[in-house]
């Protein structure tokens, strides 16, 4: 079955302080991992996807097919990455998006 | 700019009431989707349409039924509103090529009294 878990439903930090979001997933197959943002009040955006690799914000994800995980990581977070930061997944052939429960990430001053 | 546009953007209804969320887009995009968000279960498939004539259920299909009357525009119905479909509604589009260029619309807060 296509899952994908998120397993933090809040995560608070400080300022400064590194940040990891975990996902876990399951796919029979070669899935494409995602990464989406909700700001408060916002529509859902893209924040990174595996394949790119990029850096999006400061914030990187490597997927680890071993572990079926796709975690999100930010050394140093800041007050603005407070949001709601959804895992998604879908398969190459572009099928639809299954997302996570999502965590909502809380950074204090 | 191109966007996916959702009405209405609230809408308080009563149980039992027929309801229809519309979706438009200007991306030119093949594929739309309906999903629902709540909190602590994330956002769940409803239903999602590759093409005018294709049109398929998602996860949670039951009570919800759809039209895409052309390429631009999908519309999400609610039969017979009940409670536990108050929820956040959003629609989205994509390229047909893989998942990549997702655009999601504003949302649509449904409350079923």
């Amino acid at each position: 079955a296509q899952r994908v878990t998120q397993p933090e439903k809040l995560l608070s930090v400080f300022k400064g302080a590194p940040v990891e979001l975990k996902c876990n997933y399951s796919y029979s197959g070669s899935p494409e991992l995602f990464w989406y943002v909700q700001y408060s009040r916002q529509r859902l955006q893209l924040l990174l996807r595996h394949i790119s690799r990029e850096s999006i914000k400061g914030f990187t994800a490597d997927l680890n097919k071993g572990e079926t995980s796709f975690h999100l990581k930010k050394p140093f977070a800041q007050e603005e990455d407070s949001a709601m930061y959804y895992c998604a997944l879908s398969g190459l052939k572009g099928d639809k998006l299954i997302f996570g429960t999502g965590t909502r990430l809380q950074v204090f001053p | 700019d191109a966007d996916v546009t959702q009405t209405p953007r609230n809408r308080i209804t009563k149980t039992g009431k027929r309801i229809m969320l519309e979706c438009s887009q200007t991306k030119g995009h093949d594929r739309m989707y309906w999903y629902r968000q709540d909190p602590g279960l994330g956002l769940r498939l409803i239903y999602y349409s590759f093409d005018v004539k294709d049109i398929n259920k998602g996860e949670i299909s039951d009570g919800y039924s759809v039209s895409r009357q052309a390429q631009a525009k999908f519309s999400l119905s609610l039969e017979s509103a009940i409670p536990n479909q108050t929820a956040l509604y959003f629609c989205a589009t994509s390229v047909g090529q893989g998942a990549v260029g997702y655009t999601f619309g504003s949302g649509t807060r449904l409350t079923v009294v």
